[in-house]
């Protein structure tokens, strides 16, 4: 059974980092492609970026809101995948989800929820 | 950047009756080397993370009750429930996965009339 559990959010001050990790189970890791959700309180989803398998070489893909100031970064000997938030905005303030995706299909965490104060 | 499009943006359907989603993409996202559509559809229930129900835009999840289907194809896809029943209440959202950025849909919100 996949299994995505985020961990790493809270509260951080405009201009701060923070890094979210995704721990996954139940899959290989380097088979898949990974990707970060976020969503705003109230608000839709924002899909954040995405790292392919080690087939595709790794290649990594930021949403342009984020890019420059997000990093993606996996280690699958730990089946582990991050996200290193750096010059956080209020507007960052989110829930973020790991999702992995598996011929096709989407599996999604429970969520780490963010918050950047001003 | 590939838009989508849900229509309506909230629906009430009474308790039985069918309930339709629709979800426009601004650019085709069929894919011809494989003739598959790279659409989810996901419903969101209130205090949970996104449960996916269809993907390749008409293959639904394992689990899944068979009132829900998927269709369409190419730029124009629908999200039907064939016989709403009350733990249907939920936001749903269309995905399309075949080119980056992955865009959403903003979202249905689907209550009881």
């Amino acid at each position: 059974e996949v299994q995505l559990v985020e961990s790493g959010g809270g509260l951080v001050q405009s201009g701060g980092s923070l890094r979210l990790s995704c721990a996954a189970s139940g899959f290989t890791l380097s088979d898949h492609y990974m990707d970060w959700v976020r969503q705003a309180p109230g608000k839709g989803l924002e899909w954040v970026g995405r790292t392919k398998n080690k087939a595709n070489s790794y290649t990594i893909e930021y949403a342009a809101s984020v890019k420059g100031r997000f990093t993606i970064s996996r280690d699958d000997s730990k089946n582990s995948l991050y996200l290193q938030m750096n010059s956080l905005k209020t507007e960052d303030t989110a829930l973020y989800y790991c999702v992995c995706w598996i011929a096709g299909a989407a599996y999604w965490g429970q969520g780490t929820l963010v918050t950047v104060s001003s | 950047d590939i838009v989508m499009t849900q229509s309506p943006d909230s629906l009430a359907v009474s308790p039985g009756e069918r309930a339709t989603i629709n979800c426009k993409s601004s650019q085709t996202i069929l894919h011809s080397s494989n003739n598959k559509n790279y659409l989810s559809w996901y419903q969101q229930k209130a205090g949970q993370p996104p449960k996916l129900l269809i993907y390749w835009a008409s293959t639904r999840e394992s689990g899944v009750p068979d009132r829900f289907s998927g269709s369409g194809s190419g730029t124009d896809f629908t999200l039907t429930i064939s016989s709403l029943q009350a733990e249907d209440v939920a936001v749903y959202y269309c995905q399309q996965y075949y080119s980056s950025p992955y865009t959403f849909g903003q979202g249905t919100k689907l209550e009881i009339k």
